[in-house]
């Protein structure tokens, strides 16, 4: 079956580090992408992992690990903007390369 | 460039009437989805696009949902009745590339 997951809820510090871990069992897989997801919006993408391995954009970094279906996503520098729903997604090109995502974790974040 | 733009942005109907959701993706985007999102819940994939054919709607509940996409572009998702278990918020998303999809800003759908 397809699973996809991830904590409910995580709460951080301004200025402090955050790590929010995904783990996934699908069919296939090509590529897990995180997206981040402020209340009544749309998603936004983040960063996408197709190769094991760190991927840095900034702030945010993201690591994946296809032998052990592990990925996290590390926020540094938290700032109360951060504040919103992280959503891992698995593409599985034996379910016709849809993207499959888990509940998502909302972080919140304080001063 | 335009991002990919949905309407109406709120809909509030009473159950059993129907109800249409619009979405035009980003110009030159061949895929085209459409996911429904639960309150603290991920998108679900309900149907997604290839040009105008519909290449996996196994998760859309055909005995209420349709959708259509005539010319390859655009696309209206309808429910037919709605029923209160609908209320969701409905998004649609298009991809041209491996970078994962561009979300609409969504409908968010009340159901009373």
């Amino acid at each position: 079956g397809q699973n996809i997951d991830q904590p409910t809820e995580m709460t951080a510090t301004e200025g402090a580090i955050v790590q929010i871990n995904c783990t996934y069992q699908t069919s296939g897989f090509n590529g897990l992408f995180w997206y981040q997801q402020h209340a009544g919006e749309a998603p936004t993408f983040l960063s996408y992992n197709v190769l094991d391995g760190l991927e840095e954009k900034g702030r945010f970094s993201s690591f994946l690990s296809r032998s052990k279906g592990y990925s996290y996503l590390l926020l540094k520098e938290l700032q109360m903007k951060d504040s919103a729903s992280y959503l891992c997604a698995v593409r599985d090109p034996n379910q016709g390369g849809k993207l499959i995502f888990g509940q998502g974790t909302e972080l919140s974040v304080k001063p | 460039e335009a991002g990919v733009v949905q309407s109406p942005r709120y809909k509030i109907i009473e159950k059993k009437q129907p109800v249409a959701f619009w979405c035009n993706p980003i110009s030159g985007h061949n895929t085209l989805y459409w996911y429904r999102q639960n309150l603290g819940q991920g998108p679900e994939l309900l149907i997604r696009y290839e040009n105008e054919e519909a290449v996996d709607d196994s998760q859309l509940p055909k005995d209420r949902f349709s959708a259509e996409r005539l010319k390859g572009v655009d696309s209206t998702l309808k429910i037919q009745p709605a029923e209160l278990g609908d209320s969701a918020v409905y998004l649609c998303a298009s991809s041209g590339n491996n970078y994962g999809y561009t979300f609409g800003s969504g409908t968010r759908l009340t159901v009373v």
